[in-house]
Parts: structure tokens; sequence; C-alpha cells
């Protein structure tokens, strides 16, 4: 498809669980976002990947979150041990490059952890 | 680093009137100001966005903003607002000073009033 895509659109997953979220950023796009957001909240930065640069993970808020980005394009955001604290919306973006152009977003997976 | 902060959290407007949102930002370098809106269960769509140049900047659906560099605002104006308005907007910023990473307000959700 020409957008962002992500999946699962919806996790229902136990505390305890693992869960791992996926990002099909727009092809070519080197850049890649995973934020969250909470309900009521902002959108709360995760993890940058820009490339073959390392990876941007100052706003990962714990390190049972992580990411990584294969060959440049999918993205897999895995969330370990989960929390109820996590359940939240996931949301990925891509940009054609860093800079002044905008990030084009993903619908976002909405993750709830009962 | 950078920064920004949207003044209410819920803005409430009838039908016909006047939209004005507001956004203030804190940058040290040059920022890309960017407004964005959510609706229910989607992602985030750009309405528009300031990088250089001319400082007032117009969007999609009637949606304009004025970048003032003197106040650090990018506000949004609609002249008319519609009923298809209703949602969820969010001002962004990136900059050198951010890695170009977008710092997102908490949003403003818009509720339009027939």
């Amino acid at each position: 498809g020409a957008g962002v895509s992500q999946s699962p659109s919806n996790k229902v997953t136990e505390k305890g669980k693992d869960v791992e979220l996926r990002c099909d950023p727009i092809s070519g796009h080197t850049a890649l976002y995973w934020y969250r957001q909470s309900l009521g909240q902002g959108l709360e930065f995760l993890i940058y990947f820009q490339g073959n640069s390392a990876p941007d993970k100052s706003g990962l808020p714990s390190d049972r979150f992580s990411a990584e980005r294969t060959g440049g394009s999918v993205s897999t955001l895995t969330i370990q041990r989960t929390q109820q604290e996590d359940s939240a919306v996931y949301l990925c973006a891509s940009n054609p490059r860093a800079g002044h152009t905008e990030a084009f977003f993903g619908q976002g997976t909405r993750l709830t952890v009962v | 680093a950078q920064s920004v902060t949207q003044l209410g959290s819920h803005v409430s407007v009838s039908e016909g009137a006047l939209v004005l949102l507001r956004c203030n930002y804190s940058s040290s370098v040059p920022p890309y100001l960017f407004w964005y809106v959510q609706y229910p269960n989607q992602g985030l769509q750009l309405l528009l966005k300031y990088t250089t140049g001319a400082t007032l900047v117009k969007g999609i659906n009637g949606f304009e903003a004025e970048f003032k560099k003197s106040e650090t605002s990018f506000h949004l104006t609609k002249p008319s607002a519609h009923m298809s308005d209703a949602a969820e907007y969010f001002c962004a910023v990136s900059s050198s000073g951010g890695s170009y990473i977008p710092t997102f307000g908490r949003g403003t959700s818009l509720i339009v009033h027939p």
C-alpha cells in the first residue's frame, strides 16, 4: 500500500506476556519513529531510526521496551513482561528523510493489557 | 531542546464560528512547525506545516496558521467551523536541536456544536 501500515490494529494481552507490534513504513522512507499515545495524553516519543545509523532510543520508558528495524524497512516494537500501564495506542510514522518534511503516520496499534 | 505547549485541552465552538487553537513552542534553533489532526480511531494526518519563507501557511480543510517568531507561537485558525472539524489537533515542532525528531503537544480536542 501507499501508506504506513501497522499490525495488529488491536491487541489484547495478559499482564506479563510479551507482545510484538509491527510497522511497515512507506517504501523509500529512511526515517521511522515510534510514539505512544495514552488516554488523554499527547504523543510520547519512544524510538527513532534513521537509515543505517544507530537508533535513538532515548524515549524508551524501560528496558522492557525494544525495537528493531530490519533491512531499513519493517520495524518491530517489542514489549516484554507487559504491565497494565503499557496499555496505549502505539503509533508508527515514517519520513522521506529527517528534517523539515512531515512524518506520515499509520493508524496505530491499540494495546490493552488485562 | 524543543517543546510544545498547547493551551486548552478542549475548545468548544458553535458551527460557523471562528476556530482558534493555540500553540507555543520552544526551540533554541529555527524550528519547523506542524499541525496534525486525528479523527477517532485513526492515525495523525498533516493539516499544514511551516518550514521557511512565508509565515502564514494555509492547509487543508480551510485551516491556516501563522508563525510568529517574536511570540514563539503557531496558532491554528479557521474562519468558520464545520461539524466535520470535530477532532483532536496536535501541534508539533522539529529542529536540528532535537535531531529532527518531532515533539508533540498534548493535543486539543475541538468540539463543534450545531
